[in-house]
């Protein structure tokens, strides 16, 4: 069965430094979506991506945070000069059908900021 | 408050009973879903409501959706111990291009 597949699955960063998380959506799939947890509590809306090109994005994702379809699998998140609140699960999703359909996570990647 | 408030916060019961969740909203909805999120894991899409259905089954879930009131109920029938989990409503709020998620309700079913 097809899966949103996400890399690192752990990060260890000192503040200041960047990140990049990687994910690749289902392979049909053409709505793109990055989501963060802050230790098992609210999943948190930060950015959608749809026709290269951000649909929607929320007060958290600001200058700090950039997102990349590099090719035609894999999508990015960077976070540029990473801080100590930025320690959270980071989820990517894609949906197929609508921007409102089911979307399919992967299984996150957990940044730890030190 | 905020879209999409899950209650209650956290449920514990024993397996073979059913557990009824609920989520409260505030903006109109193109559809409501549910997902189920196991400790540490991505989230799981449970199930798919349309503003325009009031009562969808799958399996042992029942989701019933009141538009008038602006809430929804995720009902599991039958609890087993691996239906353990925390389980997030999320409203397609018309007009935006995203999901919004609420807080999440920790079910615990104890064997």
């Amino acid at each position: 069965e097809p899966e949103v597949t996400q890399t690192p699955s752990h990060q260890v960063t000192q503040m200041g430094q960047e990140v990049i998380l990687h994910c690749v959506p289902i392979s049909n799939h053409l709505y793109f979506y990055w989501y963060r947890q802050i230790l098992g509590q609210k999943v948190e809306f930060l950015v959608s991506f749809y026709n290269n090109e951000i649909s929607e994005k929320s007060e958290i994702f600001d200058d700090q945070f950039s997102v990349e379809r590099p090719d035609g699998s894999n999508f990015t998140l960077k976070i540029r000069s990473t801080k100590l609140e930025d320690s959270a699960m980071y989820f990517c999703a894609s949906s197929g059908r609508t921007n409102t359909g089911e979307l399919f996570f992967g299984e996150g990647s957990r940044l730890t900021v030190l | 408050s905020q879209q999409g408030e899950e209650d209650p916060q956290a449920l514990s019961i024993q397996e073979g009973e059913n557990a009824t969740m609920n989520c409260s909203y505030k903006t109109s909805i193109n559809n409501l879903q549910w997902y189920r999120q196991n400790s540490g894991r991505g989230l799981v899409h449970l199930i798919l409501i349309r503003s325009n259905e009031r009562e969808k089954h799958s399996g042992r879930l029942r989701v019933t959706l009141d538009t008038s009131k602006k809430s929804s109920s995720l009902l599991i029938t039958a609890s087993r111990a691996a239906d353990t989990a925390s389980y997030f409503c999320a409203t397609d709020v018309w007009g935006a291009q995203k999901l919004v998620f609420g807080q999440g309700t920790r079910l615990t079913i104890n064997p």
